[in-house]
């Protein structure tokens, strides 16, 4: 079956500018992760759902960023004003549930963000 | 706070040989433990995991044993081949939080 995709493979925009990455979890996964990835870094944490809510988004670095899931599949994380910084590879991941025992999390390709 | 700290790479064996990777963990309460793994051109895929103390996870002939009295979850094969190549990422969730608290990752090279 079909695992977890992201769109754009790779994005390159300006400094100031806006831009959104899109994830399409796995079918029927209800929790869904963003997370970060910066060069020689392990994955950060940026924001999880359980269906359409944001259940934690304690690792959004500040309001330039937004996520949403509108119908409980796919998201939309969203950069306003975009700085170098940001740039990075941002992941996304899906799983079963949240809750009790924890189930694996299937991560996609990520998408590339460079920031000139 | 939480964090993971594993061993710096990269790490170079020639195949055949005996394999660890460190990982030592801070965190509250009773946290799971994982390994993650990266080959190239690929996405990271969980390799095995350990949720109490004293459990050991295994795949692939890779295994790790959850310490909890020394904070550490080790890697270790017996025998690593060439397609073991890739970067390993330790790593570990709080209880009822799902979100996975990762290391720096480490890149292993093995050589035939």
């Amino acid at each position: 079956g079909a695992g977890v995709s992201q769109t754009p493979s790779n994005k390159v925009t300006e400094k100031g500018k806006y831009v959104e990455l899109r994830c399409d979890p796995i079918s029927g996964h209800t929790a869904l992760y963003w997370y970060r990835q910066s060069l020689g870094q392990g994955p950060e944490f940026l924001i999880y759902f359980q269906g359409t809510g944001a259940a934690d988004d304690s690792g959004l670095p500040n309001d330039r960023f937004f996520a949403v899931r509108p119908e409980g599949s796919v998201s939309t994380l969203k950069i306003q004003r975009t700085e170098r910084g940001d740039s990075a590879v941002y992941l996304c991941a899906s799983s079963l549930t949240i809750t009790g025992e924890p189930y694996e999390q299937y991560f996609g390709p990520g998408t590339r963000l460079t920031v000139t | 706070g939480n964090s993971v700290t594993q061993m710096e790479g990269p790490v170079t064996l020639s195949e055949e040989a005996f394999l660890t990777i460190n990982c030592t963990y801070t965190a509250t309460g009773y946290p799971s433990l994982f390994w993650y793994v990266q080959y190239p051109g690929e996405g990271l895929q969980l390799l095995l995991k350990a949720t109490k103390a004293d459990d050991k996870g295994s795949n692939k002939g890779f295994e790790a044993t959850y310490r909890k009295e020394t904070t550490s979850f080790h890697l270790e094969k017996g025998s690593v081949q060439v397609s073991d190549s890739a970067v390993y990422f330790c790593a570990l969730s709080r209880p009822n939080t799902d979100k996975l608290i990762f290391g720096t990752g480490t890149r292993l090279q093995v050589f035939p």
